[in-house]
């Protein structure tokens, strides 16, 4: 069983369009995230939310919105794509804040 | 700013030999974890340390976090191929909200056979 589930796994797509990438967890976790990680690995905080509520919104453009129909999913949409969002961006979960989270297998978006 | 800085950033060594990866910062942290990531995965938990001074082992790895809960190290004894891959350590700074979690910058191990 699939712990944190993201689809898709690759996205290539054009600037300017708009996509969103989709996640679930089934480990009945409280909190729920979304990283990115640059080419150089580093892994940074977009947002988190904890019981469909949104309690970290680091610097990220205004394109980017985050929206958690239930606990258990948290989708990121993406509108007028740039190339400088080509990146590899993880969903995870964890059973409340701050502590060990479980990570999907991550969304690799290439922007042409 | 790098709030945890890793070092090395590379590591590229022969199956069998040892190896420690450190994870420092001027912070303190009320936990640390250490995680692995293979390419084309996401990042799996290997362990969280809490209580200064403490070590935890985890087969031919070892974890230590500082007295003052400011740093912590990743021994590796006879790695093995398998081992490779990116490590990273990460923790929520005292004080923050929610707990968010801070990352370094990792460390990419590679062990050849």
């Amino acid at each position: 069983d699939t712990a944190v589930s993201q689809t898709p796994k690759y996205l290539v797509t054009q600037m300017g369009n708009d996509k969103s990438i989709k996640c679930e967890q089934n480990l009945g976790h409280d909190t729920m995230y979304w990283y990115k990680q640059d080419s150089k690995k580093f892994l940074k905080i977009m947002f988190s939310y904890n019981n469909k509520e949104l309690i970290i919104n680091e610097t990220v453009p205004n394109r980017f919105s985050p929206k958690s129909p239930d606990k258990a999913h948290l989708n990121l949409h993406i509108n007028s794509l740039e190339l400088g969002d080509s990146a590899v961006y993880f969903c995870a979960s964890s059973k409340r804040t701050g502590i060990e989270q479980y990570f999907g297998p991550g969304t690799r978006l290439t922007v042409t | 700013t790098q709030l945890l800085e890793q070092s090395p950033q590379f590591l590229s060594i022969q199956e069998g030999e040892n190896l420690t990866v450190y994870c420092n910062s001027s912070s303190v942290f009320s936990s640390l974890q250490w995680y692995r990531q293979e390419p084309g995965e996401g990042p799996v938990l290997l362990v969280t340390v809490v209580t200064g001074g403490e070590v935890k082992k985890l087969k031919r790895l070892t974890f230590q976090f500082g007295d003052a809960r400011k740093d912590s190290s990743l021994h590796i004894t006879a790695a093995q191929p398998g081992d490779t891959g990116l490590y990273l350590c990460a923790g929520p700074l005292t004080g923050t909200s929610y707990g968010k979690l801070t990352f370094g910058q990792g460390t990419i191990l590679t062990v050849h056979p």
